[in-house]
């Protein structure tokens, strides 16, 4: 079946610009992440969703990101102002129900670049 | 102490040998561990999944949990060029109330040359 698709695969802004990043999980998964990766580093944890609410926004860094699923599949990362420092490549995963043991699967990711 | 650590290597095995990838853990009550695999300008693909003591195989990939050591391997057999990639551990952690959130090593560069 089809695996988790996200758009746009690159996406090139300038700081102080608004950026929408958006998410579409595989079928029937419950659960939704959002990592960040920077180069030479493991995905860093940002936002889990568990249906439409997000159980989980520990790792967002400050107020300029948001993130919302407003119907329990599709999600949108928002980040507001955007930073050089917010250059990296954002992840998004889903599992089947979000447990501690859930498999999660990621999606391509998209490159954002701030110039 | 990183919450996972990982030997950023890069680790070069030659064809046909056995590649051994090493993951250490801080947080005890930790509960579910898994292996990814990156390949050069993609996202992370799940290859392993551990959650009690022992070892797991599946076909050249072999999964060993040690939650006394709070250790985790990867051994892969046979090992291919096209095993090359970056190995990332990865931990789910035991309390709070995110329960899939997985925090991630920073990962084990691997080359396999022929």
């Amino acid at each position: 079946g089809a695996g988790v698709s996200q758009t746009p695969s690159n996406k090139v802004t300038e700081k102080g610009k608004y950026v929408e990043l958006r998410c579409d999980p595989i079928s029937g998964h419950t659960a939704l992440y959002w990592y960040r990766q920077s180069l030479g580093q493991g995905p860093e944890f940002l936002i889990y969703f568990q249906g439409t609410g997000a159980a989980d926004d520990s790792g967002l860094p400050n107020d300029r990101f948001f993130a919302v699923r407003p119907e329990g599949s599709v999600s949108t990362l928002k980040i507001q102002r955007t930073e050089r420092g917010d250059s990296a490549v954002y992840l998004c995963a889903s599992s089947l129900q979000g447990d501690r043991g859930d498999e999660q699967y990621f999606g391509p990711g998209t490159r954002l670049t701030v110039t | 102490q990183k919450e996972v650590e990982q030997n950023s290597g890069p680790l070069s095995v030659p064809e046909g040998a056995i590649a051994s990838l090493n993951c250490t853990y801080s947080d005890r009550g930790s509960q579910s561990f898994f292996w990814y695999r990156q390949y050069s300008g993609k996202s992370p693909e799940l290859i392993m999944s551990i959650y009690s003591n022992g070892d797991k195989e599946d076909g050249r990939f072999t999964a060993q949990l040690n939650k006394a050591s709070q250790y985790v391997s990867l051994l892969i057999r046979d090992s291919q060029p096209s095993d090359s990639a970056t190995y990332l551990c990865a931990v789910t952690n035991a309390g709070g109330t995110s329960y899939g959130k997985l925090t991630f090593g920073q990962g084990t560069i691997l080359t396999v040359h022929p």
